[in-house]
């Protein structure tokens, strides 16, 4: 059974800074791994995609990897803004895409 | 992005009441849907996945009976609360796939509140 583990569950820092979120995952076996945020009482908004033969991807200001190998992926948001206050969700799915598995967040808040 | 709508975002109802979610992909073709729900402070959960005309599948731990899916049509989904109650409340969300695609996508979610 997959099990994700997101660190930290909470993290605050003062704008502009630059931060890296881990998501962690027990089966490598996977087809992708995902980076959702998600504001308070809306739905998830993906960020990035990384397909399984990939080690990172990049889109503006974050920068996701993954090392299947070990289990790991790291978000990386440069230059943070109060605008990227959101929890941010790792999502991945089976090896077949039958079944995704979330990461229970991080929450970042990012002061002004 | 693919393009998805559920309706309402937000249902208060009383205790013993059915509620039903619709969830409709706008701009694709959806032959595989999720359902999750969301407690707070907690990941999402799926409940069951269904495949476009035919039975969904439901999780270890979630009633048929009681969360009942329907899955008739390319681009609409339902997802219906029986017999609601306060325990029910929480947070769900369809996601759409079509068969080509590799990309979750997600219905901007029900908030459901039991009274």
């Amino acid at each position: 059974k997959q099990e994700v583990t997101q660190i930290p569950a909470a993290l605050s820092v003062p704008e502009g800074e630059n931060l890296v979120l881990n998501c962690s995952f027990t089966d490598s076996a996977i087809y992708n791994l995902q980076w959702f945020r998600q504001d308070p009482g809306k739905g998830l908004t993906s960020l990035l995609l990384i397909q399984s033969s990939q080690r990172e991807q990049t889109s503006g200001r974050l920068n996701a990897s993954l090392d299947k190998s070990s289990g790991r992926s790291t978000l990386y948001i440069a230059a943070s803004q109060p605008g990227d206050s959101a929890t941010y969700l790792c999502a991945v799915p089976s090896a077949g895409y039958q079944k995704v598995t979330f990461g229970i967040g991080t929450k970042l808040q990012v002061i002004p | 992005g693919a393009v998805v709508s559920q309706h309402p975002s937000r249902v208060i109802c009383k205790s013993g009441t059915s509620v039903k979610i619709e969830c409709r992909s706008l701009d694709f073709q959806a032959t595989t849907m999720f359902w999750y729900r969301q407690f707070p402070k907690q990941s999402l959960m799926l409940m069951a996945t269904s495949n476009e005309g035919s039975k969904a599948t439901y999780e270890q731990g979630v009633e048929k009976d009681k969360f009942l899916i329907n899955h008739a049509s390319l681009t609409l989904s339902t997802l219906t609360v029986t017999s609601a109650h306060p325990e029910d409340s929480s947070f769900y969300i369809c996601s759409p796939r079509g068969s080509d695609q590799e990309t979750q996508y997600f219905g901007p979610g029900t908030r459901l509140l039991v009274l």
